[in-house]
């Protein structure tokens, strides 16, 4: 059975840090590239990050970009997402989600997500 | 940035009956567009991929049609657990977007 496990949320000061872990199990993680989505309260769906399967290609939503750094550990069948200087905008839960390949079909599996709260 | 217009923002149906979406891409997309499923409190879930193919496990009375910038998913008769907000999702260009969702709700 595939499962993507997320950790790491919480509430956070602004200007603060969180490091979000997306762990991969039930199929190949070596076969995808992974994604970061995120969803704001009673908002829609924002996609945040991709990285490729070997890590060499990554691309972030300019809302986040110089901020979030996303990383994988394919020994680990892990996924990562270091958020700095975190805002009010960010409060949303986020997901991982796989991809096929590096380009193939998106998102046919997701976590059960993770909440990020940023508030003083 | 490829803009995805979902249309309508809600659709107000009692089951049985047929629900017709529409996602509307800024630029051509080919057929490179799919549509997701969500219910409160959970994770979307994948229904068609590449405009017209269902994902595993999805039922035959959800299918989807188009190519370019105008795509549709159809729900032939809805059941009870159909009723859910819808997002559409492109991968053809970066940044990948998704469409700001449509809410089936029960009339």
């Amino acid at each position: 059975e595939v499962q993507l496990v997320e950790s790491g949320g919480g509430l956070v000061q602004p200007g603060g840090s969180l490091r979000l872990s997306c762990v991969a199990s039930g199929f190949i993680f070596n076969g995808y590239s992974m994604n970061w989505v995120r969803q704001a309260p009673g908002k829609g769906l924002e996609w945040v990050s991709y990285i490729s399967i070997s890590g060499s290609m990554i691309h972030y939503a300019d809302s986040v970009k110089g901020r979030f750094t996303i990383s994988r550990d394919n020994a680990m069948n892990a996924l990562f997402l270091q958020m700095n200087s975190l805002r009010a905008e960010d409060t949303a839960v986020y997901y991982c989600a796989r991809r096929l390949g590096d380009s193939g079909v998106c998102f046919d599996y997701w976590g059960q997500g993770t909440l990020v709260t940023v508030s003083s | 940035e490829i803009v995805l217009t979902q249309s309508p923002a809600t659709l107000s149906l009692s089951p049985g009956e047929r629900a017709t979406l529409s996602c509307r891409a800024s630029q051509s997309i080919s057929s490179y567009l799919a549509w997701f499923q969500q219910k409160p409190g959970q994770a979307p879930r994948l229904l068609i991929y590449d405009a017209f193919n269902r994902a595993t496990g999805i039922p035959a009375r959800f299918s989807g049609s188009g190519s370019g910038t105008d795509f549709t998913l159809t729900i032939s008769s809805l059941e009870p657990e159909d009723f859910a907000v819808y997002y559409c999702q492109q991968r053809s260009m970066w940044p990948l977007t998704f469409g700001g969702g449509t809410k089936v709700e029960i009339k």
